[in-house]
């Protein structure tokens, strides 16, 4: 299986500064169609999860542009440009190219 | 607008059995490959298995800690996704979610205990 690690596991961070969290994969994401299907999600306290980014960098309608993705290969990052009171919660990256699907252990935003 | 339902959660016996249900609307339901995905308390997310479209030959495939005792399924007449767990453990204790990657339900919960 493919494995997804993510960095740090938990992050302190300042209304208003910004926020990086990494993710590795243990296996090239490159799918045999050419995409790269890496997915971030963000789950608030109490909520269920919500995808925020998909194929590394694409934001899903409703997510604020403040959160951008980049990365390729095995290498990718979830950032936020400004970090508000809402974006407290658990942030997971997952890879959607290999079966089965798998994703990382989660990083713990705090403010 | 999307809505994804789940139901069908509650306390059961290790060995026992359950059904959950996840009930669609808002979209074209025969036309989604849906996922269930699970979280056991105040753990991370966890894969559990797929479901393909009907044109797409509805192929399941399962994470390995459930592989031979749960069963995906799906009811495209009621947008309707099920899943059916047997011969259930402890490690199997938590919130179920179905999703189709863009909307998830709001997850039901599912304790396994004697």
């Amino acid at each position: 299986d493919v494995v997804m690690t993510q960095s740090p596991l938990s992050l302190s961070v300042t209304l208003g500064e910004p926020a990086s969290i990494s993710c590795r994969s243990s296996q090239d994401l490159v799918h045999s169609d050419g995409n790269i299907y890496l997915n971030w999600f963000q789950q608030r306290p109490g909520q269920s999860p919500r995808r925020l980014i998909y194929k590394i960098s694409n934001r899903d309608s409703g997510a604020p542009d403040k959160f951008s993705g980049s990365g390729s290969g095995t290498d990718f990052t979830l950032k936020i440009s400004r970090v508000e009171a809402e974006d407290v919660g658990v942030y997971y990256c997952m890879q959607g190219t290999h079966w089965p699907r798998t994703f990382g252990q989660g990083t713990r935003v705090e403010i | 607008e999307v809505h994804l339902v789940e139901s069908g959660g509650g306390l059961v016996k290790p060995g026992g059995s359950l059904r959950l249900s996840c009930a669609a609307s808002g979209f074209s339901f025969s036309g989604a490959w849906m996922t269930w995905v699970r979280q056991a308390p105040g753990k991370g997310l966890e894969w559990v298995g797929r479901i393909k479209t009907k044109i797409d030959g509805e192929t399941t495939d399962y994470a390995a800690p459930v592989e031979g005792r749960f069963t995906i399924s799906r009811d495209d007449s009621e947008n309707t996704l099920y899943l059916q767990m047997n011969s259930l453990k402890t490690e199997d204790t938590g919130i179920y979610y179905c999703t189709k990657w863009d909307h998830w339900g709001q997850g039901t919960l599912v304790t396994v205990s004697s």
